[in-house]
């Protein structure tokens, strides 16, 4: 079993629509989430940071984290044709260790349509 | 713009031989890691360094290794190069005690 378990899609909404993105890990360790954008052959763009379970906000996204199910997601409200990519979903380990590695989904492809 | 720095963009080069990827950190960051980015194995870990010393190794192979220089910046060297070696090849960049990591935009390697 991976780590880090991400349905690869492709995923394709209409323009306006919510998308919902999601992650499945198997290490109680991790601790620290985040959520990437990567457009076509460029470099992986953080978009939301968590620590721990919780939900954090950042205009039209939305990032939850469910400890208990090991289980985390990523909304997009309204969404737009720009926010077309490959959204990855990374996490790292809480210990006090110098070992911050991120351990990384294989990514969901998203279009969305105008 | 992440404020990451990597070069080459793109590198060709035959099996057997031997590149060197160049990353310059975000300004501040004393921390930089190296992943490669694959179709079937997707983003992996390669090695961390922190202000000069390696921290941490992940899926390196042994003819890979990294070193981090004083002005902070990092090169990852690959040798004996083989077909499997292609890929896109990121360096990130963190805060002291931060999580959060900036990626470059990539070298893309293409062994042929």
């Amino acid at each position: 079993q991976k780590e880090v378990e991400q349905d690869p899609g492709p995923l394709s909404v209409p323009e306006g629509a919510i998308v919902s993105l999601n992650c499945t890990y198997s290490n109680s360790a991790f601790q620290y989430f985040m959520w990437y954008r990567q457009y076509s052959r460029k470099g992986p763009e953080l978009l939301m940071y968590t620590y721990s379970s919780g939900n954090k906000e950042d205009g039209r996204f939305t990032a939850q984290v469910d400890k208990s199910s090991k289980y985390i997601s990523l909304f997009i409200r309204d969404s737009q044709p720009s926010d077309s990519a490959t959204y990855l979903c990374a996490m790292s380990v809480g210990s006090g260790g110098s070992n911050y590695k991120l351990t990384f989904g294989k990514g969901t492809l998203l279009t969305v349509n105008p | 713009d992440s404020g990451v720095t990597q070069t080459p963009k793109h590198l060709i080069t035959a099996t057997g031989q031997r590149v060197t990827l160049r990353c310059s950190p975000r300004s501040g960051d004393l921390s930089v890691y190296w992943y490669q980015q694959s179709l079937d194995q997707g983003l992996q870990f390669l090695i961390q360094y922190y202000n000069g010393e390696e921290r941490a190794k992940g899926n390196i192979l042994e003819r890979f290794s990294a070193q981090q220089f004083p002005d902070l910046h990092s090169e990852l060297n690959l040798s004996s190069l083989e077909l499997g070696d292609s890929a896109l090849y990121f360096c990130a960049s963190s805060s002291q005690g931060l999580r959060e990591q900036y990626f470059g935009p990539g070298t893309r390697l293409t062994v042929t």
